[in-house]
């Protein structure tokens, strides 16, 4: 079944420890995106990559590092987390990085609470 | 960016047709219009989208007016399964690198009333 996984589903944890979100696309999908959503902010785009060893910043990449070593996985790093990290983050892919008549596939989300 | 307009909310009784709306007022000749909602806090699921015609699929119907400046989600037969948050996005502009932004906004949360 073609998806986007994500893990962990919850995950808590205290402030400073670093910490990886994993997302994995079985799609074979050039471009990967992080997105973290807030209650009455919508969803905003931490970072995104357009295709292996491609990434950028997007709206609010402060605090987040990404890496997209292999064309299926783009983690997520919280090299120390704040509690202002206290969010629900997605990963989302798409098939081709510059088409614009191409779906975001998006995963399951991961709830992190930083104490 | 091409930014979007959506009511905040809305009800809609099960079994009647859902109507949601959205105003583009600034989109561009080549953006498209798509439509993803959010089923609590599930990921975004795609629904459908569309340049200029009206589309149709298994889920959703897309109206989008002659002018582009606005189009219509319409849900033929809303049944309490869908209700959620539901995103009206039009592709933003595209950078250097050739990446076109998709920003989502907040959304009309769609209520469907048994």
């Amino acid at each position: 079944e073609a998806q986007v996984t994500q893990n962990p589903r919850y995950l808590i944890t205290v402030t400073g420890k670093k910490l990886t979100v994993t997302c994995s696309q079985n799609m074979n999908h050039e471009y990967m995106s992080w997105y973290r959503q807030d209650p009455g902010l919508g969803l905003r785009q931490i970072y995104y990559s357009m295709n292996v060893e491609v990434t950028d910043k997007g709206d609010v990449p402060e605090g987040y590092k990404v890496s997209r070593k292999e064309k299926r996985n783009f983690p997520l790093i919280l090299e120390s987390p704040s509690p202002n990290q206290t969010s629900l983050y997605f990963c989302a892919s798409k098939r081709d990085a510059r088409a614009t008549n191409e779906k975001l596939f998006f995963g399951s989300g991961t709830q992190l609470s930083v104490l | 960016d091409a930014k979007t307009t959506q009511p905040t909310s809305m009800d809609c009784a099960e079994g009647r047709a859902a109507n949601l709306p959205c105003n583009h007022s600034t989109i561009s000749g080549n953006e498209y219009v798509y439509w993803y909602r959010q089923i609590h806090s599930q990921g975004p699921q795609y629904i459908i989208h569309g340049l200029k015609n009206n589309e149709t699929n298994e889920m959703a119907s897309l109206i989008i007016t002659e002018d582009r400046k606005s189009s219509t989600l319409i849900l033929p037969h809303a049944t309490l399964r869908d209700t959620a948050v539901y995103y009206c996005i039009v592709r933003g502009s595209m950078n250097s690198g050739g990446y076109q932004k998709v920003t989502f906004g907040i959304g009309t949360k769609l209520q469907v009333i048994p």
